[in-house]
């Protein structure tokens, strides 16, 4: 149990669009997911906390008009990368943590690699 | 603020031991996760201790002492698929419980 899809797992777009990358959980329910930013050989960076039926959480320095994130049901957040720009390459992960369980364990996404043009 | 540090790289050979450190400095600690991650994948979870004293899952250990600020992750008899990076998280936030993540230790296991 416990699994997170992540999709699409990469993506190449050219400067200015936007892109949705979605992030379910399969066999539990979410009340809380994240977004993650990683760079090349360093280590996870927290964008946001998502909450299922209320505004993200973003972490100082992550804009929000950029990143809009949309957690609509216990089982689905969306991260949309707006007017997305060369700097905004990078790969994303999201993880889920499950509901009623004590433990604040984390479960991940298999990852976006965003390639932006 | 928050600080984690791991060791950057790290070399051990097969079915040899190898212990990887964490110490870290936070307010608000609420437990401490290792989690496993191969190149371009997502991070798997590995352990989360809450308490001092050490944590056996199979091969895989991990150990706690909060007063130091100090973790180790314990891997034994290394297998050529643990090759991969090792990520110390630690949670804070509160109600939110968010994890920061240290840099990750890159081990090599060689034949």
């Amino acid at each position: 149990g416990a699994v997170v899809s992540q999709h699409p797992s990469r993506v190449i777009c050219k400067s200015g669009t936007s892109v949705k990358i979605e992030c379910r959980s399969l066999d539990f329910q979410a009340t809380t997911m994240f977004w993650y930013r990683q760079f090349p050989k360093q280590s996870l960076m927290l964008m946001a906390t998502s909450n299922e039926g209320s505004k993200a959480t973003y972490e100082q320095g992550v804009e929000k008009d950029k990143f809009l994130i949309n957690h609509a049901s216990l089982t689905l957040s969306t991260l949309t990368v707006t007017s997305a720009h060369p700097e905004d390459s990078s790969f994303y992960i999201c993880s889920a943590r499950r509901n009623a369980i004590a433990k604040n364990i984390q479960y991940f996404g298999a990852g976006t690699r965003l390639s932006v043009l | 603020g928050q600080n984690i540090d791991q060791p950057t790289e790290m070399t051990a050979t097969e079915g040899a031991i190898v212990q990887i450190n964490c110490t870290y400095q936070t307010s608000g600690f609420n437990g401490l996760f290792w989690y496993q991650q191969h190149a371009g994948e997502a991070p798997t979870f590995l352990s989360y201790n809450v308490l001092d004293g050490l944590e056996e899952k199979g091969r895989f250990s991990s150990f706690l002492s909060r007063s130091k600020g100090y973790s180790y992750l314990l891997l034994k008899e290394l297998q050529m698929k643990d090759s991969a990076s090792y990520l110390c998280a630690i949670v804070y936030g509160g109600a939110t419980n968010k994890l920061i993540f240290g840099t990750g230790t890159l081990l090599a296991v060689q034949p």
